[in-house]
């Protein structure tokens, strides 16, 4: 398996804009989480999913941001419009269900900054 | 609510040397415990856990762990640190009784460096 595909992997744009991150979790896991980290903050949650069923989003900063599961190979998190303090690196994760489901796997991330 | 320290931004030692990075946890309920590693540019790997069972949990690279419930700490050690382990480490907690909440907290980081 080729892990955790993020991308874009940089994404530069200017305030206002949309910005789309794509996530492709590992094939066979239950669990798909997106965080975000940044110096000040450290490492966020913003919202997980099981088995393409947001859980808990009580991360996610406010209505600019949304994330989605169409299927279960495939999520994006979208922010509408951007803002300079989104700038962060967004990390998404997977992992599969029971015991193992926090031994979450990274993707490389996708590193945005917003102008 | 749940929540983890590392109480240290940074943590140097020499290479060959033993070396220990700290981490506390707040739980509700009985603690699963996990330390994750960051490489520059990279994403956070995973390097051991702790559900149940032996207080002392062996992980990846020569890495462990012990659980201590009375003080409510989770410290990875190393006997003898290489150069190549300077990265970030990542102490992370979820309530092991929160049923299906799988949220997982992470810390926020310490980084550490092995001089040669």
């Amino acid at each position: 398996d080729a892990g955790v595909i993020q991308s874009p992997r940089h994404e530069v744009t200017e305030m206002g804009q949309e910005v789309t991150l794509r996530c492709k979790p590992i094939s066979g896991h239950d669990y798909l989480f997106w965080y975000r980290q940044t110096m000040m903050r450290g490492l966020e949650l913003l919202i997980y999913f099981n088995n393409n069923v947001p859980i808990d989003d009580s991360g996610m900063p406010e209505d600019r941001f949304s994330a989605k599961m169409p299927n279960a190979s495939f999520s994006t998190l979208k922010i509408q419009p951007s803002e300079p303090r989104d700038s962060a690196v967004y990390f998404c994760a997977s992992s599969s269900a029971g015991a193992g489901a926090n031994v979450l796997t990274f993707g490389a991330g996708s590193r945005l900054t917003v102008l | 609510a749940q929540s983890v320290a590392q109480p240290e931004d940074q943590v140097n030692v020499a290479e060959g040397n033993p070396l220990t990075v700290k981490c506390t946890y707040s739980v509700s309920g009985n603690p699963y415990l996990f330390w994750y590693v960051q490489y520059p540019n990279r994403g956070l790997q995973f390097l051991l856990k702790y559900i149940t069972g032996d207080n002392l949990v062996k992980g990846s690279y020569g890495f462990e762990a012990e659980f201590n419930k009375s003080q409510t700490s989770f410290h990875l050690k190393k006997p003898s640190a290489l150069v190549s382990d300077s990265a970030l480490y990542f102490c992370a907690v979820r309530d092991g009784g929160g049923g299906s909440n799988y949220k997982l907290t992470f810390g926020k980081g310490t980084l550490l460096t092995v001089n040669p």
